[in-house]
């Protein structure tokens, strides 16, 4: 049962054009949304995250919108740079038994090229 | 201030055998929380640790087990293990009460069964 989903595994964008991954989610009950970016040999690291109560939440070049209705949610980054090639890693947070629980999706393979 | 720690970094084992994973948290954590990563996934939570307890399980057989130390510290053990257990095991720490995006995550150890 895959909750988030990350249709895409790679995605190969010019430099200083627009980056955008996108994620859908199944579980409602989500109430934060994040995104982490992944260099190989290192732990994901936090990104940016937006609370479900929001539509858009902005940070620098990195922007997330959230659609409820369409359970979807994308990260646009603007301009893109050859440093953010990783892999971004949607995730959600929900309550399960009390406590703050994240799920994560596939993955999506960026590439910056040069 | 030294960030999420794990140790070792690689480990190649044999089918049937025992691993002991480490992982020390950021310096304040409290809470750690383990999570599988296969290849081509994302990371898949295993369980969680606060106060030396777990109190989150994700869906993992009992063949995967840990223990948190009175330092917050934590140890991710997995018994008869099988080649499906070859993955990047992730460690991350945050606070008990922190919010969903404020988790840190290590570098990961990734073990190889053979």
């Amino acid at each position: 049962d895959q909750q988030v989903k990350q249709n895409s595994p790679s995605l190969s964008v010019q430099e200083g054009r627009i980056s955008i991954l996108n994620c859908d989610y199944t579980n409602s009950m989500f109430d934060y949304f994040l995104w982490y970016k992944k260099y190989p040999a290192e732990g994901p690291t936090f990104l940016i995250s937006i609370s479900s109560i929001k539509d858009k939440n902005e940070d620098g070049r990195f922007t997330v919108f959230l659609n409820k209705s369409a359970k979807h949610l994308s990260l646009h980054i603007v301009p893109s740079q050859p440093g953010d090639s990783a892999v971004y890693f949607c995730a959600a947070s929900g309550h399960s038994g009390g406590y703050q629980k994240v799920t994560f999706g596939t993955g999506t393979k960026l590439q910056v090229i040069p | 201030d030294a960030g999420v720690t794990q140790s070792p970094t690689h480990l190649i084992k044999t089918r049937g055998q025992q691993v002991t994973l480490r992982c020390s948290p950021k310096s304040g954590h409290d809470t750690v929380s383990w999570y599988q990563q296969a290849l081509g996934q994302g990371p898949q939570f295993i369980f969680q640790y606060y106060e030396e307890e777990e109190r989150q399980r994700g869906n993992f057989p009992d063949r995967f087990s840990g223990h948190q130390f009175p330092n917050y510290s934590s140890e991710l053990n997995v018994n008869a293990l099988l080649l499906g257990d070859s993955a990047l095991y992730l460690c991350a720490s945050s606070y008990n009460i922190g919010l969903p995006y404020e988790q840190y995550f290590g570098p990961g150890t990734r073990l190889t069964v053979t």
